[in-house]
């Protein structure tokens, strides 16, 4: 299993800032998933990050609106830009390893 | 579009009767199918998985019954505890050259274990 940290846990955002989430892993993945799950909804990939290129994005979600780091094989990063409150949702980061995903905690996004 | 239907959306068991949620899929090439466990607050945790060759897998009071000819698969928990009040999301893994793996979720059941 791996163990997942994600920060914030929640916050409290203005219309029109950014939100940068940050999702440390505790050992070395090819791959990094972020996914959005709005209030008592499924979970949706917003995109796939892999270590050294560039993030691949699911259909209805663009890297101008939820640019995507990956600086290492431990480490990753979400930003979500100019919000609006539709983009309040819970934010989870996961990773594969052996025979499951694995979540962080999630942040949970308010946008007011 | 939904490549994994989970059915039903809410459940209400009373304690020490027996939940059963049921997904069913179409694509073929999904190899790998786990079910998740998510209480309010906290990230969806891996609670069992099976793989398409097996019918049957069992931990616990958990159990997934998989049927690869009619595409479906569903969770029972036996002996259902007012701690298995959650929500329950059924997956299934995809591969693809661009991305790697990927998990396609249900939407979700929300169980509710009365004492």
């Amino acid at each position: 299993s791996a163990v997942i940290s994600q920060k914030p846990s929640r916050d409290i955002c203005q219309r029109g800032t950014s939100l940068t989430i940050q999702c440390q892993v505790d050992s070395q993945v090819t791959m990094m998933f972020w996914y959005r799950q709005q209030p008592g909804q499924s979970l949706t990939l917003i995109a796939t990050a892999n270590q050294g290129s560039e993030a691949t994005y699911e259909s209805g979600f663009v890297i101008d609106k939820f640019p995507i780091s990956r600086p290492n094989l431990t480490f990753s990063t979400l930003t979500v830009s100019n919000m609006s409150p539709e983009d309040s949702s819970i934010y989870l980061c996961s990773v594969v390893g052996g025979l499951g995903a694995f979540f962080g905690q999630g942040t949970r996004l308010t946008v007011v | 579009q939904q490549q994994v239907k989970q059915s039903p959306q809410s459940l209400i068991v009373q304690k020490g009767g027996i939940s059963i949620i049921n997904c069913a899929y179409e694509n073929t090439a999904f190899d790998y199918f786990p079910w998740y466990q998510q209480f309010p607050g906290k990230g969806p945790a891996l609670l069992i998985a099976i793989r398409p060759d097996v019918s049957e897998k069992k931990e616990g009071r958990f159990t997934i019954s998989f049927n690869k000819s009619a595409k479906q698969f569903s969770l029972h928990i036996m002996d259902s505890q007012p701690g298995d009040s959650a929500t329950y999301f059924c997956a299934a893994r995809s591969w693809n050259s661009n991305s790697g793996y990927a998990l396609n979720f249900g939407k979700g059941t929300s169980l509710l274990v009365t004492p």
